[in-house]
């Protein structure tokens, strides 16, 4: 079965733009979370979404936003991009949320967002 | 705040050593506890899943313990070969918080010829 899709994997954006990021699931998962990983701060979590709403968020500024489909597809959205958010965007997907189950989770291939 | 540490940040290691990874958090109330590997450039792929009320887990020459009341867990390793040459990253899924995982700093592996 097809993994965390994540598209697009690479892009470059000047600094001022925005972008949006998109992340399919695994089938049948409901909860996609997104992660930032840079060099110097590691992988620091943005945010998580289950059945459409957002049930946890990281310490980012209101640059940063995301939602979730109906069809569990998430996309994620940076405005007014800094040279700071330059990184690779992970998004994580599971089936259901905290214990349930066991609970892996898994992530995608990443999106590597330059800012130039 | 949860902390987790891995140590050491980096190791090489000859072909064939049996090696143990570690990583430490400082709060206890955890869910579980997941080993990824990432390639150079890569996305993270699950190795090995801890439930809170289990000690270790299994998965071909990967073995994982837990050990919640000290915070710790190690990743053993045996027979490595240069294919296992990685970043090893562990998270903890902490009681109440949602999907959201708090990673290590990573173990960078390699395995010499």
């Amino acid at each position: 079965k097809a993994g965390v899709t994540q598209t697009p994997r690479y892009l470059i954006k000047t600094r001022g733009q925005q972008v949006t990021l998109s992340c399919s699931p695994i089938s049948g998962h409901r909860s996609v979370s997104w992660y930032q990983q840079t060099p110097g701060q590691g992988l620091q979590f943005l945010f998580e979404y289950f059945s459409e709403t957002q049930r946890n968020k990281g310490n980012f500024p209101g640059r940063f936003s995301g939602r979730q489909f109906s069809n569990s597809r998430s996309e994620m959205n940076v405005s007014t991009l800094e040279l700071g958010d330059s990184a690779l965007y992970l998004c994580a997907s599971s089936l259901e949320v905290g214990a349930a189950s066991g609970n892996t989770i898994y992530f995608g291939e990443g999106s590597w967002l330059t800012v130039v | 705040k949860q902390e987790v540490t891995q140590i050491p940040a980096a190791l090489s290691v000859p072909e064939g050593e049996n090696l143990v990874l570690n990583c430490s958090f400082t709060d206890s109330a955890i869910y579980n506890l997941q080993w990824f590997r990432q390639d150079p450039g890569k996305g993270l792929t699950s190795l090995l899943l801890i439930q809170s009320s289990q000690r270790e887990q299994t998965s071909g020459r990967l073995n994982a313990s837990l050990d919640k009341s000290s915070g710790r867990s190690t990743l053993y390793i045996a027979a490595s070969q240069p294919g296992d040459s990685a970043t090893y990253l562990c998270a903890v899924l902490l009681t109440g918080g949602g999907n959201k995982l708090t990673f290590g700093t990573g173990t960078q592996l390699k395995v010499e010829l």
